[in-house]
């Protein structure tokens, strides 16, 4: 089956550090991936997604790579803003179960000014 | 302005009492989507539907109910059977059953009094 492992959090950083959030999967078929990040008491927002092999996606300053052969999509962004405290989700869905997304369990971020 | 609408953004549950979650999208999506998520944790799927008139249970649907009348509609019920009900419920639609970005709505936080 399909399974995203996301680095623990939470992650605390000063702003304008960098930031990493790793993320990793299993999947059946071929996977578009996503992340997503969800504000204090809101519903998630699609962040960026890459839908094959070596696709970068990006948005905000924040990146990932679609890694095939480590099959990791981590999450970068060079200078990071009090305004990104949030928590982000890693999440797939293959060619083989399109029919729902399978989530990793979140990694919160804490910005500190 | 499309996008996904719930309603209401806080609900009160007494014991032994049916409660119903409003989910409205305007995206003419045929997927629609019901998650759960507790404190601190990930998204669980209860409910999902891929065209009207049809629905299959997800990995939590025990202790709630659905009807998908109309393409745009998907209401989630919270039975008296739900004995921790107690959670962040949200919800979400994407264009069909391939490979496509799933957007969600704002939430609705679901408390027992």
């Amino acid at each position: 089956g399909n399974s995203v492992t996301q680095m623990e959090g939470p992650v605390t950083l000063s702003e304008e550090a960098f930031l990493t959030i790793n993320c990793t999967y299993t999947a059946t078929g071929y996977p578009s991936l996503f992340w997503y990040v969800q504000y204090p008491g809101e519903g998630l927002q699609l962040l960026l997604k890459a839908t094959k092999a070596d696709d970068k996606g990006s948005n905000k300053g924040f990146e990932a790579t679609y890694r095939k052969e480590t099959t990791s999509f981590h999450l970068e962004k060079g200078s990071v803003q009090v305004s990104d405290s949030a928590v982000y989700f890693c999440a797939l869905i293959s060619s083989g179960s399109a029919r729902q997304l399978t989530f990793g369990s979140g990694t919160q971020l804490t910005v500190l000014p | 302005d499309g996008g996904i609408t719930q309603s209401p953004k806080y609900l009160f549950r007494k014991e032994g009492q049916n409660v119903t979650l409003s989910c409205e999208q305007n995206l003419n999506h045929d997927a629609m989507y019901w998650y759960r998520q507790d404190p601190g944790q990930g998204l669980r799927l209860i409910y999902y539907s891929q065209i009207v008139n049809d629905f299959q249970k997800g990995d939590i649907a025990e202790g709630y109910s659905v009807s998908r009348e109309k393409k745009e509609s998907f209401p989630l019920t919270v039975t008296s059977a739900q004995k921790n009900p107690t959670a962040f419920y949200l919800c979400a639609s994407k264009r069909d059953v391939g490979r496509e970005t799933q957007y969600f709505g704002p939430g609705t936080r679901l408390l027992v009094l």
